[in-house]
């Protein structure tokens, strides 16, 4: 089992720019979390995402919205990218009902925005 | 609101020295909290959690409700436990929505 896995590992966009990353949950898990990680800061929660609605949003803009797809995968956009959006995006899958303790956390997409 | 207060960035210690990493927690219900640790170049994943009152890789934390803390301790610190630890909070009624500290890098020396 790969676990959770993101695409892609890094990328470079520009100011005003509209980023998707991707998130493959862990096999058996159907639930999709976002985290973002500034440098030197702890990961900030984005939205979660169960039977392809988004069930939980933390504090972010409408410029951040999600997707997830019947094979329980899912996608983080932005649209309009600020230099302030430059940071480390973690996907956490987990089975519904675990609470917390089923979170598997992926290796993340470094975004950097210029 | 719901926050998490790390107030150490770096803890540096001797290996075979005590290590205590502080959290502290600002949430008005009855919080879950955790310990999340990143070793390097290896993912996030969870060390251990109040409610199973465990101690993982000789790791142990008693929430402590009427100081709001979290602390993380461990009698003798080994070279291996150099990394990155995050305390955590999930509130009742929050889902799986956590809220992460800043962080503690963990920095144990020969």
């Amino acid at each position: 089992d790969a676990g959770v896995t993101q695409s892609p590992t890094h990328l470079i966009k520009t100011r005003g720019q509209q980023v998707t990353l991707r998130c493959s949950p862990k096999s058996g898990h159907d639930t999709v979390s976002w985290y973002q990680q500034a440098l030197g800061q702890g990961p900030q929660f984005i939205f979660q995402y169960y039977e392809e609605e988004e069930r939980q949003r933390g504090n972010f803009p409408d410029r951040f919205s999600g997707h997830q797809f019947p094979n329980y995968s899912s996608e983080l956009n932005v649209n309009a990218l600020l230099l302030g959006d430059s940071a480390l995006y973690l996907c956490a899958s987990s089975p519904l009902g675990t609470g917390n303790y089923g979170y598997t956390f992926g290796s993340g997409t470094r975004l950097t925005v210029v | 609101a719901q926050r998490v207060t790390q107030p150490e960035k770096l803890l540096s210690v001797f290996k075979g020295a005590p290590v205590e990493l502080k959290c502290n927690y600002s949430y008005s219900g009855s919080p879950e909290l955790f310990w999340y640790v990143q070793y390097s170049r290896q993912r996030l994943q969870l060390l251990l959690r109040h409610i199973s009152r465990e101690s993982i890789k000789g790791f142990t934390a008693d929430l402590n409700k009427g100081e709001t803390s979290f602390h993380l301790k461990k009698p003798f610190a080994q070279e291996e436990d150099s990394a990155m630890y995050y305390c955590a909070l999930s509130s009742n009624n929050a889902g799986n929505m956590l809220t992460f500290g800043g962080g503690t890098r963990l920095m144990v020396k020969p």
